[in-house]
């Protein structure tokens, strides 16, 4: 149990061009996603949380224009990186919690990740 | 913001030693967790401390936490070649579930 997924996996998209992150959870509702942003070598940085049906909170220096999130169901959470540039190219990861049987709040799911190049 | 540093940042050893990497953290806790990261891809939970535990052992993984120096260490014994990936601890901010990483000690193991 507790499989979150990501789609795409990865994607090239061109200067500009607006790009979808797909965060899924499989099995179980996740009332909390939270959205990571890595660089090469480097440590997870928080992006921003999102809970279901309520706007999501970003962490400072994250641009909310420029990052949009929506979490319209339990299972799904979308980023989407509006008028890319190469210096948003990373590598963008989810997490999930939510309420599971015999589970504990806390816990946190990731997804595989999504690696954006933007050329 | 990052809510502290491991070390080494790097670590190369060879299969069959002992893998040792550390972290040190800025605020109080109520728990610390180590998670594993395979190149390239998401993150796996390895084990959680808390607070007022010393030591947590899981398989092959021995974790310590000492809070009055801020720091916590991951033990991996016996490494294999299979666990070669990054590593990172994390803490929860304030009274949030927002999770703080803290950077990371990439680990290879030599076959």
């Amino acid at each position: 149990g507790a499989v979150v997924s990501q789609h795409p996996s990865w994607v090239i998209c061109k200067s500009g061009t607006s790009v979808k992150i797909e965060c899924r959870s499989l099995d179980f509702q996740a009332t909390t996603m939270f959205w990571y942003r890595q660089f090469p070598k480097q440590s997870l940085m928080l992006m921003a949380t999102s809970n279901e049906g309520s706007k999501a909170t970003y962490e400072q220096g994250v641009e909310k224009d420029k990052f949009l999130i929506n979490h319209a169901s339990l299972t799904l959470s979308t980023l989407t990186v509006t008028s890319a540039h190469p210096e948003d190219s990373s590598f963008y990861i989810c997490s999930a919690s939510g309420a599971l049987a015999g589970g504990r709040g806390y816990e946190q799911y990731f997804g595989p990740g999504t690696r954006l190049t933007v050329t | 913001s990052q809510q502290g540093e491991e070390d080494p940042q790097a670590l190369s050893i060879q299969e069959g030693e002992n893998a040792t990497m550390n972290c040190s953290y800025k605020t109080s806790i109520n728990n610390l967790q180590w998670y594993r990261q395979n190149s390239g891809r998401g993150l796996v939970h390895l084990i959680l401390i808390r607070s007022n535990e010393r030591e947590k052992h899981s398989g092959r993984l021995r974790v310590t936490l000492d809070t009055s120096k801020k720091s916590s260490s991951l033990l991996i014994t016996a490494s294999r070649a299979a666990d070669t990936a990054s590593y990172f601890c994390a803490t929860f901010r304030d009274s949030s579930y927002k999770l703080i990483f803290g950077s990371g000690t990439r680990l290879l193991v030599r076959p």
